[in-house]
């Protein structure tokens, strides 16, 4: 049952512009939202996270924005580089022993 | 360096032969993740462990076994391998719980004949 859904299965952006990516999630219960990044060939890395408790987490360039009465996030990245290109995962802790749900993944292209 | 390490990178196999994925992380963390990664569907976990002998099932174990005897290791056990776990495996783990950030392998690709 797939309770973390990723719509937009790629985005194009230019350099130096805004690439927003967005995250639904199902279960208001929810209190803790992580974002991965994933280039070819290598294992996802952290990226940001933000609790219930929050609205924004801010780290450098890249914001997380949480909605709860929408159940939705979305992750900023301003302003948006080349190295940038890769896929994004939105990821929800499920339980407090440390299950994870993923998103699908954003392909994101960032375009000289 | 601090990483955790997977082999093999690459596997093929054929329907039914036993095989093992090993996952070991040098970072004294205590929670190990396996995760398999297919189009369309992203992550989806298959186990974790919260500390030695203590693990538990995530959203798709079926067809998969795990240990945890030692808390660097945790491999990955397909013990009669099928088609439909064709897909890229990552193994991660996270000091504590997985509310922290966890460090992923970087990934096994197992085709299944």
């Amino acid at each position: 049952d797939q309770q973390v859904k990723q719509n937009s299965p790629s985005l194009s952006v230019q350099e130096g512009r805004i690439s927003i990516l967005n995250c639904d999630y199902t279960n208001s219960m929810f209190d803790y939202f992580l974002w991965y990044k994933k280039y070819p060939a290598e294992g996802p890395t952290f990226l940001i996270s933000i609790s219930s408790i929050k609205d924004k987490n801010e780290d450098g360039r890249f914001t997380v924005f949480l909605n709860k009465s929408a159940k939705h996030l979305s992750l900023h990245i301003v302003p948006s580089q080349p190295g940038d290109s890769a896929v994004y995962f939105c990821a929800v802790l499920t339980d407090s022993w440390g299950k994870l749900q993923f998103g699908a993944g954003t392909q994101v292209v960032v375009t000289p | 360096e601090a990483q955790v390490t997977q082999n093999p990178r690459y596997l093929i196999t054929v329907t039914g032969k036993k095989l093992t994925v090993t996952c070991s992380q040098n970072m004294n963390h205590e929670y190990m993740s396996w995760y398999r990664q297919d189009p369309g569907l992203g992550l989806r976990q298959i186990y974790y462990s919260m500390n030695v002998e203590v693990t538990d099932k995530g959203d798709v174990p079926e067809g998969y076994k795990v240990s945890r005897k030692e808390k660097r290791n945790f491999p990955l056990i397909l013990e009669s391998p099928s088609p439909n776990q064709t897909s890229l495996y990552f193994c991660a783990s996270s000091f504590r719980t997985g509310r922290e950030t966890q460090y992923f392998g970087p990934g096994t690709r197992l085709l299944v004949l």
